[in-house]
Protein backbone atom coordinates (compact mmCIF):
# COMPACT_ATOMS: atom_id res chain seq x y z
CA UNK A 1 0.00 0.00 0.00
CA UNK A 2 1.13 3.32 -0.89
CA UNK A 3 -0.47 5.17 1.81
CA UNK A 4 -1.70 8.45 1.39
CA UNK A 5 0.16 10.46 -1.68
CA UNK A 6 -0.30 13.84 -2.23
CA UNK A 7 1.08 15.65 -5.45
CA UNK A 8 2.41 18.05 -6.30
CA UNK A 9 5.23 18.19 -3.48
CA UNK A 10 5.75 21.98 -4.48
CA UNK A 11 3.60 24.75 -5.93
CA UNK A 12 4.71 28.53 -7.09
CA UNK A 13 0.83 30.13 -7.57
CA UNK A 14 0.62 34.75 -8.50
CA UNK A 15 -2.46 35.92 -6.84
CA UNK A 16 -5.25 35.17 -8.28
CA UNK A 17 -4.70 32.20 -9.94
CA UNK A 18 -6.38 28.80 -9.54
CA UNK A 19 -4.77 25.19 -8.42
CA UNK A 20 -6.07 21.92 -7.21
CA UNK A 21 -4.13 20.12 -4.39
CA UNK A 22 -4.66 15.83 -5.39
CA UNK A 23 -5.12 13.66 -2.26
CA UNK A 24 -5.56 9.64 -3.42
CA UNK A 25 -5.25 6.93 -0.32
CA UNK A 26 -5.51 3.10 -1.49
CA UNK A 27 -6.55 2.11 2.14
CA UNK A 28 -10.36 2.04 1.45
CA UNK A 29 -10.51 4.59 4.56
CA UNK A 30 -14.45 6.74 4.21
CA UNK A 31 -13.02 9.27 6.07
CA UNK A 32 -10.38 12.13 4.60
CA UNK A 33 -9.38 15.77 5.17
CA UNK A 34 -7.29 18.62 4.81
CA UNK A 35 -4.96 20.59 7.22
CA UNK A 36 -2.82 23.51 7.13
CA UNK A 37 0.24 23.82 8.90
CA UNK A 38 1.72 27.39 9.39
CA UNK A 39 4.51 28.14 11.79
CA UNK A 40 3.41 28.56 15.34
CA UNK A 41 -0.19 27.72 14.47
CA UNK A 42 -0.24 23.79 14.49
CA UNK A 43 -2.73 21.92 12.09
CA UNK A 44 -5.95 23.27 11.21
CA UNK A 45 -8.55 21.54 9.68
CA UNK A 46 -9.70 23.02 6.44
CA UNK A 47 -12.58 20.70 5.42
CA UNK A 48 -13.48 17.01 6.00
CA UNK A 49 -15.25 13.96 4.34
CA UNK A 50 -17.01 10.78 6.08
CA UNK A 51 -17.73 9.09 3.01
CA UNK A 52 -18.06 9.49 -0.57
CA UNK A 53 -20.23 12.43 -1.81
CA UNK A 54 -20.19 13.84 1.82
CA UNK A 55 -17.99 16.65 2.83
CA UNK A 56 -17.96 19.85 5.76
CA UNK A 57 -16.15 22.53 6.90
CA UNK A 58 -13.64 22.25 8.96
CA UNK A 59 -12.12 25.35 11.04
CA UNK A 60 -10.79 27.29 8.21
CA UNK A 61 -12.95 26.72 5.09
CA UNK A 62 -12.52 30.30 3.43
CA UNK A 63 -11.26 30.22 -0.13
CA UNK A 64 -11.32 26.15 -0.54
CA UNK A 65 -13.34 24.24 -1.76
CA UNK A 66 -13.69 20.22 -1.81
CA UNK A 67 -15.56 17.57 -3.42
CA UNK A 68 -15.62 13.83 -2.72
CA UNK A 69 -16.64 11.65 -5.96
CA UNK A 70 -14.73 8.38 -5.11
CA UNK A 71 -13.64 6.73 -1.89
CA UNK A 72 -9.65 7.06 -2.95
CA UNK A 73 -9.96 10.78 -3.91
CA UNK A 74 -10.31 13.93 -1.97
CA UNK A 75 -9.06 17.37 -3.80
CA UNK A 76 -8.42 20.38 -2.14
CA UNK A 77 -9.19 23.68 -4.87
CA UNK A 78 -8.22 27.13 -4.49
CA UNK A 79 -10.49 29.11 -6.94
CA UNK A 80 -8.28 32.34 -6.62
CA UNK A 81 -4.86 31.94 -4.32
CA UNK A 82 -4.13 34.76 -2.16
CA UNK A 83 -0.84 34.99 0.04
CA UNK A 84 -2.37 34.17 3.04
CA UNK A 85 -2.98 30.53 1.69
CA UNK A 86 0.93 30.34 1.46
CA UNK A 87 1.52 27.19 3.86
CA UNK A 88 1.57 23.73 3.87
CA UNK A 89 -1.03 21.03 2.57
CA UNK A 90 -1.47 17.89 4.66
CA UNK A 91 -4.14 15.32 3.40
CA UNK A 92 -4.91 13.10 5.72
CA UNK A 93 -7.32 9.74 6.23
CA UNK A 94 -8.68 7.21 8.61
CA UNK A 95 -11.28 4.29 9.12
CA UNK A 96 -13.78 4.77 12.05
CA UNK A 97 -11.55 4.11 14.96
CA UNK A 98 -8.18 4.51 13.79
CA UNK A 99 -5.16 6.97 13.72
CA UNK A 100 -5.30 9.43 11.12
CA UNK A 101 -2.65 8.77 8.82
CA UNK A 102 -1.05 11.50 6.80
CA UNK A 103 0.57 12.18 3.19
CA UNK A 104 3.65 13.88 3.16
CA UNK A 105 2.34 16.87 2.23
CA UNK A 106 2.05 20.08 -0.47
CA UNK A 107 4.24 23.13 0.39
CA UNK A 108 2.37 26.27 -1.65
CA UNK A 109 3.88 29.84 -2.01
CA UNK A 110 1.42 32.78 -3.47
CA UNK A 111 3.23 35.63 -4.66
CA UNK B 1 -15.29 23.37 20.54
CA UNK B 2 -12.42 21.50 21.57
CA UNK B 3 -9.15 23.48 22.66
CA UNK B 4 -5.39 21.84 22.98
CA UNK B 5 -2.71 23.76 23.91
CA UNK B 6 0.67 22.41 24.02
CA UNK B 7 3.46 24.11 26.28
CA UNK B 8 6.41 25.21 25.28
CA UNK B 9 7.15 25.54 21.88
CA UNK B 10 10.89 24.44 22.28
CA UNK B 11 12.83 21.84 24.15
CA UNK B 12 16.32 20.88 23.92
CA UNK B 13 17.79 18.17 25.95
CA UNK B 14 21.14 16.06 26.31
CA UNK B 15 21.15 12.89 24.38
CA UNK B 16 20.13 10.10 26.85
CA UNK B 17 17.76 12.39 29.36
CA UNK B 18 14.34 12.06 29.38
CA UNK B 19 11.69 14.50 27.51
CA UNK B 20 8.58 15.60 28.78
CA UNK B 21 5.82 17.51 26.61
CA UNK B 22 2.39 18.82 28.08
CA UNK B 23 -0.43 19.44 26.69
CA UNK B 24 -4.06 20.74 28.11
CA UNK B 25 -7.59 20.32 26.46
CA UNK B 26 -11.00 22.25 27.43
CA UNK B 27 -13.47 19.59 26.09
CA UNK B 28 -14.46 16.91 29.11
CA UNK B 29 -16.09 15.17 27.04
CA UNK B 30 -12.66 14.10 24.81
CA UNK B 31 -11.87 10.77 25.10
CA UNK B 32 -9.00 9.97 22.52
CA UNK B 33 -5.42 11.36 22.78
CA UNK B 34 -2.92 10.68 20.19
CA UNK B 35 0.68 12.50 19.54
CA UNK B 36 1.95 12.88 16.75
CA UNK B 37 5.87 13.19 15.70
CA UNK B 38 6.99 15.25 12.56
CA UNK B 39 10.08 15.03 10.90
CA UNK B 40 11.55 17.30 8.69
CA UNK B 41 9.96 17.21 5.16
CA UNK B 42 7.52 14.95 6.42
CA UNK B 43 4.23 14.54 7.48
CA UNK B 44 3.21 13.53 11.13
CA UNK B 45 3.57 10.04 12.21
CA UNK B 46 1.53 8.72 15.04
CA UNK B 47 3.48 7.04 17.82
CA UNK B 48 1.38 6.79 20.99
CA UNK B 49 -1.68 7.28 21.68
CA UNK B 50 -4.49 6.81 24.98
CA UNK B 51 -8.04 6.52 25.45
CA UNK B 52 -9.88 8.39 28.44
CA UNK B 53 -10.60 4.70 30.10
CA UNK B 54 -6.38 4.58 30.48
CA UNK B 55 -4.33 6.36 32.46
CA UNK B 56 -1.38 5.30 31.30
CA UNK B 57 0.37 3.29 28.27
CA UNK B 58 3.94 2.60 27.34
CA UNK B 59 5.75 1.79 23.99
CA UNK B 60 9.87 1.26 24.45
CA UNK B 61 10.96 4.65 25.43
CA UNK B 62 7.75 6.41 24.85
CA UNK B 63 4.68 6.67 27.57
CA UNK B 64 1.69 8.84 27.56
CA UNK B 65 -0.46 9.46 30.86
CA UNK B 66 -3.71 11.31 31.15
CA UNK B 67 -5.19 13.19 33.51
CA UNK B 68 -8.45 13.37 33.22
CA UNK B 69 -10.00 15.99 36.04
CA UNK B 70 -6.90 18.38 35.13
CA UNK B 71 -8.12 17.70 32.25
CA UNK B 72 -3.86 17.32 31.06
CA UNK B 73 -2.11 14.81 29.62
CA UNK B 74 1.97 14.01 28.88
CA UNK B 75 4.30 12.83 26.53
CA UNK B 76 6.82 10.91 28.33
CA UNK B 77 10.25 10.06 26.26
CA UNK B 78 13.34 8.10 28.06
CA UNK B 79 17.32 7.58 26.90
CA UNK B 80 16.61 10.40 24.40
CA UNK B 81 18.59 9.90 20.73
CA UNK B 82 19.41 12.64 18.37
CA UNK B 83 16.49 10.68 16.13
CA UNK B 84 14.02 12.15 18.72
CA UNK B 85 14.72 15.14 17.29
CA UNK B 86 11.76 16.24 15.63
CA UNK B 87 8.11 18.33 16.20
CA UNK B 88 5.81 16.55 18.39
CA UNK B 89 2.01 17.37 18.26
CA UNK B 90 -0.58 16.38 20.95
CA UNK B 91 -4.41 16.31 19.81
CA UNK B 92 -7.61 15.75 21.16
CA UNK B 93 -11.10 14.31 20.06
CA UNK B 94 -14.86 12.65 20.83
CA UNK B 95 -14.27 10.07 18.80
CA UNK B 96 -17.34 8.73 16.52
CA UNK B 97 -17.47 9.02 12.34
CA UNK B 98 -17.74 12.55 12.22
CA UNK B 99 -14.66 13.01 15.26
CA UNK B 100 -12.27 15.83 13.78
CA UNK B 101 -8.87 15.76 15.71
CA UNK B 102 -7.84 19.80 17.37
CA UNK B 103 -4.27 19.72 17.52
CA UNK B 104 -1.88 21.92 19.93
CA UNK B 105 0.46 23.87 18.06
CA UNK B 106 3.18 21.70 18.39
CA UNK B 107 6.56 21.84 19.91
CA UNK B 108 10.18 21.35 18.82
CA UNK B 109 11.90 18.79 20.19
CA UNK B 110 16.47 19.33 19.94
CA UNK B 111 18.05 16.26 21.14
CA UNK B 112 21.97 17.12 22.54
CA UNK B 113 24.32 14.63 20.88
Amino acid sequence: NAGVTQTPKFQVLKTGQSMTLQCAQDMNHEYMSWYRQDPGMGLRLIHYSVGAGITDQGEVPNGYNVSRSTTEDFPLRLLSAAPSQTSVYFCASRTPGSPLHFGNGTRLTVT
Amino acid sequence: GENVEQHPSTLSVQEGDSAVIKCTYSDSASNYFPWYKQELGKGPQLIIDIRSNVGEKKDQRIAVTLNKTAKHFSLHITETQPEDSAVYFCAATITGANSKLTFGKGITLSVRP
